[in-house]
């Protein structure tokens, strides 16, 4: 079975900073879709970035970033300049192809400080 | 365009009493999900629906069945609800493979057993 595990229960940086969140995954599967989700105060369920297994270069948008090593199974997201909106739950979430279920890890809380 | 759509947003059930968390999604997915979301558990797959007329365990299936009633539809039954039951409820949608693929979110329903 694939887990996904987030080490990071918590983390804290001031604004304008960079911060990276990690991301493991276990999976004997070759071609799968890695997710980072962000869920702020409000409770709803942002999608950040999409990372398809089978693509080397890593995924990017805006100031979000994700580093892919497939062979390490790590999928960190690194989110540049930080602002107090990115104050949030982050959550790493996997998905194998021709599969239904994603699995999500347990999620990291950021705080941005001012 | 709604999205998913859950409902209720909140409610408080007494050990025992029987409930139906409902869901529906516009966007023509065949996938369909159930999590709950604990403090320090992240999300876990409770049960999810590949297409019309199947269901599949998650990892949290016990307490719970599942009806998915048509493509719009996948509802949530908790037959005698039990105080460990407390959480936040979120059903999902997304369609099954594909470049663009991601799971959307519904706002999530509060539940309270006391």
């Amino acid at each position: 079975a694939q887990t996904v595990t987030q080490s990071q229960p918590e983390m804290s940086v001031q604004d304008a900073e960079t911060v990276t969140l990690s991301c493991t995954y276990d999976t004997s599967e070759n071609n799968y879709y890695l997710f980072w989700y962000k869920q702020p105060p409000s409770r709803q369920m942002i999608l950040v970035i999409r990372q398809e297994a089978y693509k080397q270069q890593n995924a990017t948008e805006n100031r979000f970033s994700v580093n892919f090593q497939k062979a390490a199974k790590s999928f960190s997201l690194k989110i540049s300049d930080s602002q107090l909106g990115d104050t949030a739950m982050y959550f790493c979430a996997f998905m194998k192809y021709r599969d239904d279920k994603i699995i999500f890890g347990k999620g990291t809380r950021l705080h941005i400080l001012p | 365009n709604a999205g998913v759509t859950q409902t209720p947003k909140f409610q408080v059930l007494k050990t025992g009493q029987s409930m139906t968390l409902q869901c529906a999604q516009d966007m023509n997915h065949n996938s369909m999900y159930w999590y709950r979301q604990d403090p320090g558990m992240g999300l876990r797959l409770i049960y999810y629906s590949a297409s019309e007329g199947t269901t599949d365990k998650g990892e949290v299936p016990n307490g719970y069945n599942v009806s998915r009633l048509n493509k719009r539809e996948f509802s949530l039954r908790l037959e005698s609800a039990a105080p460990s039951q407390t959480s936040v409820y979120f059903c999902a949608s997304s369609e099954r493979q594909g470049p663009n693929t991601e799971a959307f979110f519904g706002q999530g329903t509060r539940l309270t057993v006391v």
